[in-house]
């Protein structure tokens, strides 16, 4: 099956800069990433996704990029604000048992700090 | 509103009993998953299920078990087999291939007496 490592496990930064969370994946044939935002008490929300077929997606100050040859891929936070303070998980698609499942990176826990 | 509802949002196991998660979805979902989360980890799977009355093992299915008997409704039952159940429950939805887009819902926080 799939294994995604990710990294740092906590992040801190000033509010305004730049925060890039990294996650590798193990499976060459793993199609779809997806990254979730949790935060306190609550359950994760999708924040951007890209699929295999892309290198770069982006959507206003959030962006992820893709390096299929490397098996790894990027959350890239820019200008960033204290709600955006949360933990934050990449995902891949396994693609074993017919793609159904997500596996998940152990988490970063991002603070923005003023 | 559509969405993903989870009860009760805290629920108390004491020793040897079995216990019941709720999910509900609204969403028209065809496949729904139960993870676990512990404080410092990933979401790992305890099962899923792509269809009514069809369901799978995930990679820690070990006292727990499942139902699908309704589109809407994927309860978890955590078993009194399951030795460390105090962890955050989450269950999710999607819509089906080839939509991938999980949906997640708020949560269950289970804790042993």
């Amino acid at each position: 099956g799939e294994n995604v490592e990710q990294h740092p496990s906590t992040l801190s930064v000033q509010e305004g800069d730049s925060a890039v969370i990294k996650c590798t994946y193990s499976d060459s044939a793993s199609n779809y990433f997806p990254w979730y935002k949790q935060e306190l008490g609550k359950g994760p929300q999708l924040i951007i996704d890209i699929r295999s077929n892309v290198g770069e997606k982006k959507d206003q100050r959030i962006a992820v990029t893709l390096n299929k040859t490397a098996k790894h891929f990027s959350l890239h936070i820019t200008e960033t604000q204290p709600e955006d303070s949360a933990v934050y998980f990449c995902a891949a698609r396994d693609v074993t048992g017919g793609g159904n499942k997500l596996t998940f990176g152990t988490g970063t826990q991002l603070k923005v700090e003023l | 509103d559509g969405g993903i509802t989870q009860s009760p949002k805290y629920l108390f196991r004491k020793e040897g009993q079995n216990v019941t998660l709720s999910c509900e979805q609204n969403l028209n979902h065809d496949a729904m998953y139960w993870y676990r989360q512990d404080p410092g980890q990933g979401l790992r799977l305890i099962y899923y299920s792509q269809i009514v009355n069809d369901f799978q093992k995930g990679d820690i299915a070990e006292g727990y078990s499942v139902s699908r008997e309704k589109k809407e409704s994927f309860p978890l039952t955590v078993t009194s087999a399951q030795k460390n159940p105090t962890a955050f429950y989450l269950c999710a939805s999607r819509k089906g291939a080839p939509n991938e887009k999980l949906f997640f819902g708020s949560g269950t926080q289970l804790s042993v007496l």
